[in-house]
């Protein structure tokens, strides 16, 4: 099976940094994805990483180490509505099945 | 073009009833996926499809049935339903395997009273 952790929540400023981890465990992999959850509202795709390294899209950059089962989400410039829950996934035995994380809740204040 | 369109948005049914949630996609999609979502649960994986005719098991399959019979619609059945079914269902499609990027629609919220 798979199993992932995150922390339940982040909290930073406005124009701050914040890393959001992740640490997985699955029989075969083949990759982790970030998504974005507004409260009441429905996931979103941010990124998704197959190999070793950083892949950044605009302020969000997510990072993975296959050998630590590790990754992380990288938010820069935090805004206001960077406030949501951010959930790693992972694709792995069986290929089709995506597993997801229990979520991290980042709070950005003034 | 609609994505993936869930109905009902919510409902309220009764112990030991059934329903079926509906589920579609316009993307000539191949996966599709339903996942409940409880608090500080995460979302949980139900029941999945790699195509028509094609389901499977997902974490927490037990008192749900799906069916695929077209690529466009992947129906959930609570077959008897349970408090502990009152949950967010959230229904999601992709175009091929785990990389590409899973399209959700905007749930349906379920209470069984």
């Amino acid at each position: 099976g798979q199993s992932l952790e995150q922390p339940s929540e982040v909290t930073a400023v406005e124009g701050a940094i914040v890393q959001i981890n992740c640490t997985y465990q699955t029989s075969g992999f083949y990759g982790l994805s970030w998504y974005q959850q507004h409260d009441g509202g429905a996931p979103t795709f941010l990124s998704y990483n197959a190999l070793d390294g950083l892949e950044e899209t605009g302020r969000f950059s997510s990072f993975l180490s296959r050998s630590d089962s590790y990754g992380y989400l990288l938010l820069q410039e935090l805004q206001m509505k960077d406030s949501a829950s951010y959930f790693c996934a992972v694709s792995g035995t069986g290929f089709q099945k995506l597993v997801f994380g229990t979520g991290t809740r980042l709070l950005v204040s003034p | 073009n609609a994505g993936v369109t869930q109905t009902p948005k919510f409902q309220v049914l009764k112990t030991g009833q059934s329903m079926t949630l509906q589920c579609a996609q316009d993307m000539n999609h191949e996966y599709m996926s339903w996942y409940r979502q409880d608090p500080g649960m995460g979302l949980r994986l139900i029941h999945y499809s790699v195509g028509a005719g094609i389901t499977d098991q997902g974490e927490v399959p037990n008192g749900y049935n799906v069916s695929r019979s077209t690529t466009e619609d992947f129906p959930l059945r609570l077959l008897s339903a349970a408090p502990s079914q009152t949950s967010v269902y959230f229904c999601a499609s992709r175009r091929g395997d785990g990389n590409q990027p899973q399209h959700f629609g905007d749930g349906t919220r379920l209470s069984i009273l």
